[in-house]
């Protein structure tokens, strides 16, 4: 089993669209969570951190849920400029930590 | 924000030459620096973890005396790509961990083409 997991995609959505990513982690003992965004040929960004209690920045909402070591993020109204590789990554590994990247699923959202 | 860079962006070798790429922290001290490996259409990889004033930790499977790092300072890591083939071609990727704020940064990254 992959240590991250996210859907394969890709996703095509129209403008304004609500889109959901989903993503298992396979290290019960993982300590951070997070989700960037790639564009192409670039480096990641950070998009936000995720916490057990759920957060929202605008239009942007991520879930963790530890008991099913599931992570999600909620893009609405989507726009153009949401187009790229959303990856969910997961830190852990304490005095040794590391982070651990998800695959990625790539949305393109159309005009 | 912080600002993490890389030298070079980008570069064309031929195979056997050696590369080597640097990652600075730029307003921020990092004692830890990480390396990844991007291929086409797949996730980060990461290669090493680079500690200062230490030998870097290795990832499984990473060769070691291929891919040499050195981290002298607080605010420079480098990674050389030894012998490089055009197996290593690749998106090579380094972040550095802001020590006091425990959040780590990403390089721009430089892209190896070797021929």
């Amino acid at each position: 089993r992959k240590e991250v997991e996210q859907d394969p995609g890709p996703f095509n959505v129209p403008e304004g669209a609500t889109v959901a990513f989903n993503c298992t982690y396979s290290n019960s003992a993982s300590q951070s969570f997070f989700w960037y965004r790639q564009d192409c040929r670039k480096e990641p960004k950070l998009l936000m951190s995720v916490y057990s209690s759920g957060n929202e920045d605008g239009r942007f909402t991520a879930q963790l849920n530890r008991a099913s070591q599931y992570i999600s993020l909620l893009i609405r109204d989507s726009k153009l400029s949401d187009s790229a590789t959303y990856l969910c990554v997961v830190g852990s590994g304490g005095s040794n930590y590391k982070l651990t990247f998800g695959k990625g699923t790539l949305l393109t959202v159309n005009p | 924000g912080a600002v993490v860079s890389q030298h070079p962006s980008w570069v064309i070798c031929k195979s056997g030459t050696s590369v080597k790429i640097e990652c600075r922290s730029l307003d921020f001290q990092a004692t830890t620096m990480f390396w990844y490996r991007q291929f086409p259409k797949q996730s980060l990889m990461l290669m090493a973890t680079s500690n200062e004033g230490s030998k870097a930790t290795y990832e499984q499977g990473v060769e070691k005396d291929k891919f040499l790092i050195n981290h002298a300072s607080l605010t420079l890591s480098t990674l050389t790509v030894t012998s490089a083939h055009p197996e290593d071609s690749s998106f090579y990727i380094c972040s550095a961990r802001d020590s006091l704020s425990d959040t780590q940064y990403f390089g721009p990254g430089t892209r190896l083409t070797v021929l």
